[in-house]
């Protein structure tokens, strides 16, 4: 079965730049989603498309999805980004979730 | 605005079967594209994906569940609902339902189920 492979924590200082990276066989044929979740509540999606924000999610979010690996970027990161993220992708008629990422933001 | 809710048992015995509605508003699950999805999230881990209807009755399921899943609409309530058989301990988790047009979302709050005798 399809597996996306994300490193399960990365720290980040506030204003600066945190990149979460999502790993899987030809990713780039995939699209890529992001979702973030805080303590105690649910998933919200921050990117979908590889590269699309939803309405209300804040411009310093980005992505981008090229070879094996899609990547969120989160510019002048705040500290209420700190959360957990999940990359999903669509495979072989079954959708996947990534190993999730811990942001902290320090 | 668009909301679901999940509800449903919160307490199954192993071996029985777990029944689940999301009871959405906002959105018609016949509307070309919409569909619904079931995603499920054991305390401390990672979120699983489980099943998605679409607007056309078209099912797709979690290869490593589909033995044990079933997923159904009821256009007319607004309703999707997933039963899930067989029921162990390693299925306690937070059951959510999210519409899925470009990605999921959005989400419902969540419903926590334990498996347990």
């Amino acid at each position: 079965s399809y597996e996306l492979t994300q490193p399960p924590s990365v720290s980040v200082s506030p204003g600066q730049t945190a990149s979460i990276t999502c790993s899987g066989d030809k990713l780039r044929d995939k699209y890529a989603c992001w979702y973030q979740q805080k303590p105690g509540q649910s998933p919200v999606l921050v990117i979908y498309q590889d590269n699309k924000r939803p309405s209300g999610i804040p411009e310093r979010f980005s992505g981008s999805n090229s070879g094996n690996t899609a990547t969120l970027t989160i510019s002048g990161t705040q500290a209420m980004d700190e959360a957990d993220y999940y990359c999903q992708a669509w495979d072989s008629s079954a959708y996947v979730f990534g190993t999730g990422t811990k942001v902290t933001v320090l | 605005q668009i909301t679901l809710k999940e509800s449903g048992p919160t307490l199954v015995k192993p071996t029985q079967t777990l029944t689940l509605t999301c009871t959405f508003s906002g959105f018609s699950l016949s509307t070309s594209g919409v569909g619904v999805g079931w995603i499920r999230q054991p305390p401390g881990k990672a979120l699983e994906w489980l099943a998605l209807i679409y607007w056309d009755d078209d099912k797709r399921y979690s290869p490593s569940l589909k033995s044990r899943l079933t997923i159904t609409k009821d256009t007319s309530k607004n309703q999707v609902v997933l039963t899930m058989t067989n029921v162990d301990p390693v299925d306690t988790a937070t059951y959510y339902c999210a519409q899925r047009l470009s990605g999921f979302d959005p989400w419902g709050q969540g419903t926590l189920v334990t498996v347990s005798s």
